[in-house]
């Protein structure tokens, strides 16, 4: 399955300091999403970026996608208590249907 | 409104009861998902609707029975559950099937006893 896998699962860290996680998936895809879900409740988009694309940026978010690797990351620069989530890449399966396929998640924990 | 909708918040059921769930956006999203998820676990997709036509059945038990009575509603009818199928259940809505970003609920916590 296109299933991707997020590493690590857990990250602990201190407010101010980045985080970053990391994305692998399977197959080609046409582009890669990151979500992010507070504890038990939906989650919420937080970037796209396209296969053809290598990095983009929104606010403190900053992502990298390399296709020949099959693998993205995710940086979060000065972080925030409020940032305390987990967050999830997602691809589809390049058959233009739209599906979404969630990586496994890391847990982030910004400590004040 | 850039909100999805998800009532109730909370369920408990018995394996026999027959409930609901129900989903409602009102930013004019022609395809509505469905989405399971268990503890510590990515959503899984259950079914997708394409303008109130159902287009994805991701092997789902018939237990699970989805219904899209217009394009701003999408219920999902629970009947003769186990507990195993205690989750977080989530409804999603995209502007079209391929349009990539998709808007979620707060999810339905589903408790089968």
């Amino acid at each position: 399955s296109q299933q991707g896998e997020e590493d690590p699962q857990a990250l602990s860290i201190q407010e101010g300091e980045n985080a970053t996680m990391n994305c692998s998936y399977k197959t080609s895809i046409n582009n890669l999403q990151w979500y992010r879900q507070n504890s038990g409740r939906g989650l919420v988009h937080l970037i796209l970026i396209r296969s053809n694309e290598r990095e983009k940026h929104s606010g403190r978010l900053r992502v990298t996608l390399d296709t020949s690797k099959k693998s993205s990351s995710l940086l979060i620069t000065a972080s925030r208590a409020a940032d305390t989530a987990s967050y999830f890449c997602a691809t589809d399966d390049q058959t233009g249907a739209n599906n979404l396929f969630f990586g496994t998640g890391t847990r982030l924990t910004v400590i004040p | 409104d850039t909100e999805v909708t998800q009532t109730p918040k909370h369920l408990v059921m018995g394996m026999t009861n027959k409930k609901s769930l129900k989903c409602e956006q009102h930013m004019g999203h022609r395809a509505m998902y469905w989405y399971k998820q268990k503890a510590k676990k990515p959503p899984e997709l259950m079914f997708v609707y394409s303008y109130e036509k159902l287009s994805i059945n991701e092997s789902v038990p018939s237990r699970f029975s989805p219904e899209c009575p217009n394009s701003s509603l999408l219920n999902l009818h629970l009947h003769a559950l186990q507990p195993e199928d205690s989750a977080l259940y989530l409804c999603a809505s995209s502007q079209f099937w391929g349009q990539e970003t998709q808007y979620f609920g707060p999810g339905t916590r589903l408790l089968v006893l």
